[in-house]
């Protein structure tokens, strides 16, 4: 079946330290994956996507690659800012698109 | 891009009483809507998926008589938690995705804060 893993959380880091989110996933097919922002008390935005293995998706500074051959979408940010602090939820749609898997959320805390 | 749209953002209710939520997909047409609840500091539950013009699809574990989904048209569903109690108190989001089109992402509305006193 389809499942997300993602890195266990709450990870805190000083402002400008570089950022890893690891995510790995399991499907079936060719899925897309995604890796979606909630801030406090809000819905989750989508943070960027990629359709198929080896795009990059990238937004905000964050990027991530999908890796076919390790079944990998890690998340980074080369400087975070406090601004980024938040939750970070990796997800992967199936290849019918009929569905979203999401990983657990990792909690991201920036200090200054 | 495409938006969804989730009412009320936050409501507080007695024990005993039911509680609607909406989910609208204002800018496109949604066959298919998702409910979820996130308990404080977790991930999202899917509870079911809401069809248009057919029933609900629950989730293992969940009450569908408790969390009555009706997916009146193409644009909106509603959520209703039925007899509330505090457990039922929750974070409750909607989510919708355009048809047919498997690399779109899934639009998520602001959701929901439920509390019952």
């Amino acid at each position: 079946g389809n499942s997300v893993t993602q890195m266990e959380g709450p990870v805190t880091l000083s402002e400008e330290a570089f950022l890893t989110i690891n995510c790995t996933y399991t499907a079936t097919g060719y899925p897309s994956l995604f890796w979606y922002v909630q801030y406090p008390g809000e819905g989750l935005q989508l943070l960027l996507k990629a359709t198929k293995a080896d795009d990059k998706g990238s937004n905000k500074g964050f990027e991530a690659t999908y890796r076919k051959e390790t079944t990998s979408f890690h998340l980074e940010k080369g400087s975070v800012q406090v601004s980024d602090s938040a939750v970070y939820f990796c997800a992967l749609s199936d290849t019918a698109g009929n569905q979203f898997y999401f990983g657990t959320g990792t909690s991201l805390t920036v200090i200054p | 891009g495409a938006v969804v749209s989730q009412h009320p953002s936050w409501v507080i209710c007695k024990s005993g009483t039911s509680v609607k939520i909406e989910c609208r997909s204002l800018d496109f047409q949604a066959t298919t809507m998702f409910w979820y609840r996130q308990f404080p500091k977790q991930s999202l539950m899917l509870m079911a998926t809401s069809n248009e013009g057919s029933k609900a699809t629950y989730e293992q574990g969940v009450e569908k008589d408790k969390f009555l989904i009706n997916h009146a048209s193409l644009t909106l569903s509603t959520l209703t938690v039925t007899s509330a109690h505090p457990e039922d108190s929750s974070f409750y989001i909607c989510s919708a995705r355009e048809p047919g089109r498997r690399n779109t992402e899934a639009f998520f509305g602001q959701g929901t804060r439920l509390t019952v006193v």
